[in-house]
């Protein structure tokens, strides 16, 4: 059992770049979530989505897309990167139910030069 | 949501219990409390969730009051391994859907 798959581990793009990160998970969840986290703090919603085919804003969603064309599937775009986008992102999904536990997958070291 | 004030770090050494407290002071009714444990270069993991009174796994307890406006997470008898961030959530995701972190309480065991 997978549980969350977050391609790729690691990538270094150039200011300006695009890219895309995918998360799979194999629990049947309506739910899941793209965070980021930087050196020395919590993680922050980027985007979220309760659902195949919609998509929400977290708390710093400004440089990224998201789409969730199937439930199994969230993919998180940087159109043009920045150094600012240097971090690690996490991706996790759920069920819906609130007393339910989210999972999480092992994350994306990406770095922006 | 409700906002969630926890401590930036504390130290304990092995083998003592560890109590970390988390206050939400504008805990809603359907609001259950959660928390999730980080090894660095990993994602967060589920540790133990609650609504009222105690609840007890293999890994923690959890300590909820009558008012619910804080909560606070026990863990017997720790090891160097339990160095970690611990993060309380508190929300009801059925309705709202996303789920926020905080700062988190970041726990070094000393031997």
């Amino acid at each position: 059992n997978a549980g969350v798959t977050q391609t790729p581990k690691f990538r270094v793009l150039k200011t300006g770049q695009s890219m895309t990160l995918l998360c799979a998970q194999d629990m049947n969840h309506e739910y899941m979530y793209w965070y980021r986290q930087d050196p020395g703090m919590g993680l922050r919603l980027i985007h979220y989505s309760v659902g195949e085919g919609t998509t929400a804003k977290g708390e710093v969603p400004d440089g990224y897309n998201v789409s969730r064309l199937k439930k199994q599937n969230f993919l998180l775009g940087l159109e043009s990167a920045a150094p600012s986008q240097t971090s690690v992102y996490f991706c996790a999904s759920s069920p819906p139910q609130g007393n339910t536990e989210a999972f999480f997958g092992q994350g994306t070291r990406l770095t922006v030069v | 949501l409700a906002k969630t004030t926890q401590p930036i770090s504390m130290d304990s050494y092995e083998g003592q219990e560890v109590n970390i407290t988390c206050s939400h002071n504008n805990i809603a009714t359907n609001d259950y409390i959660t928390w999730y444990q980080q090894f660095p270069s990993q994602g967060p993991r589920f540790i133990i969730q609650g609504y009222k009174t105690k609840v007890t796994n293999e890994v923690a307890s959890l300590f909820i009051p009558a008012d619910r406006k804080s909560s606070t997470l026990s863990l017997p008898r720790v090891s160097l391994s339990d160095t970690a961030v611990y993060y309380c959530l508190v929300g009801d995701r059925g309705s709202q859907g996303n789920l926020i972190f905080g700062k988190g309480t970041k726990l070094s065991v000393k031997p």
